[in-house]
C-alpha cells in the first residue's frame, strides 16, 4: 500500500482552466504538506495543514486553494491556471508538525499548462 | 530569508570511493536538520532527522553529523555503490517554521 498518494500523477491542461491534484495518506499522520518543485529543481513549502487546520500558508497565488476534508486528505485546486503553474506538486506528510518528524512524500503530480 | 546551502552542486564517483556533502544553515534558533534521499523518478524518502548538536546517525553505509554552533552537517557514504546514485536534499528549520530545503548534491556512482 503506498503510504502517500497524489493523483493524478500526470496532467496537461489549457491555460485558464480550473484543476485539482488529490492526496491521501494512511499514515495516521495529522499534519500534510503541499510542495512546489520550482524551475531550479528547489522543493518549495506552499500550504501546511495540521488535524485539518491550516498552520503555513506561504505567498502563493490566492489562485491556489488547499482543502482537507479530513487530515487523511489534503488537496489543491488551482484556479485560472497559467503557464508559469506548469510544475511537480508534492504532497506529504508527517507525524509531528513543525518540521520535527521526517516528511514522507507522494510520487509528485506533474502538472503542465499549455 | 533562511538558505540552506548544499555542495558540492554535483559529485561523480567511482564505486567503492566514499564521499561526504555539506549542508550549511543558520545557527541561531535551531530546531531540526533533514537528509533525504531522491532517487531520479521517484519521491524523497527521509534518511535523518537530527535535532541535538553533535548528533551523529546512521544508516548502513551513510551516517550524518550536525554542528548546530557553526550551522553545518555532513552526510558520509562510504564505500559508494551506483544504487547510491541520487539527490541528497538537506532542510532545516527553527522551532514552529516552515522546513527549507536546499538545492541538493546529485551523487552518481560509475561502476
Amino acid at each position: 500500500d503506498t503510504a502517500v498518494s497524489q493523483t493524478p500523477k500526470y496532467l496537461v491542461t489549457q491555460m485558464g482552466n480550473d484543476k485539482s491534484i488529490k492526496c491521501e495518506q494512511n499514515l495516521g499522520h495529522d499534519t500534510m504538506y503541499w510542495y512546489k518543485q520550482d524551475s531550479k529543481k528547489f522543493l518549495k513549502i506552499m500550504f501546511s495543514y495540521n488535524n485539518k487546520e491550516l498552520i503555513i500558508n506561504e505567498t502563493v497565488p490566492n489562485r491556489f486553494s488547499p482543502k482537507s476534508p479530513d487530515k487523511a486528505h489534503l488537496n489543491l485546486h488551482i484556479n485560472s491556471l497559467e503557464l508559469g503553474d506548469s510544475a511537480v506538486y508534492f504532497c506529504a506528510s508527517s507525524r509531528l508538525a513543525g518540521g520535527g518528524g521526517e516528511l514522507f512524500f507522494g510520487e509528485g503530480s506533474r502538472l503542465t499548462v499549455l | 530569508i533562511l538558505n540552506v546551502e548544499q555542495s558540492p552542486q554535483s559529485l561523480h564517483v567511482q564505486e567503492g570511493d566514499s564521499t561526504n556533502f555539506t549542508c550549511s544553515f543558520p545557527s541561531s534558533n535551531f530546531y531540526a536538520l533533514h537528509w533525504y534521499r531522491w532517487e531520479t523518478a521517484k519521491s524523497p524518502e527521509a534518511l535523518f532527522v537530527m535535532t541535538l548538536n553533535g548528533d551523529e546517525k546512521k544508516k548502513g553505509r551513510i551516517s550524518a553529523t550536525l554542528n548546530t554552533k557553526e550551522g553545518y552537517s555532513y552526510l558520509y557514504i562510504k564505500g559508494s555503490q551506483p544504487e547510491d546514485s541520487a539527490t541528497y536534499l538537506c532542510a532545516f528549520n527553527r522551532r514552529g517554521n516552515k522546513l527549507v530545503f536546499g538545492a541538493g548534491t546529485i551523487l552518481r556512482v560509475k561502476s
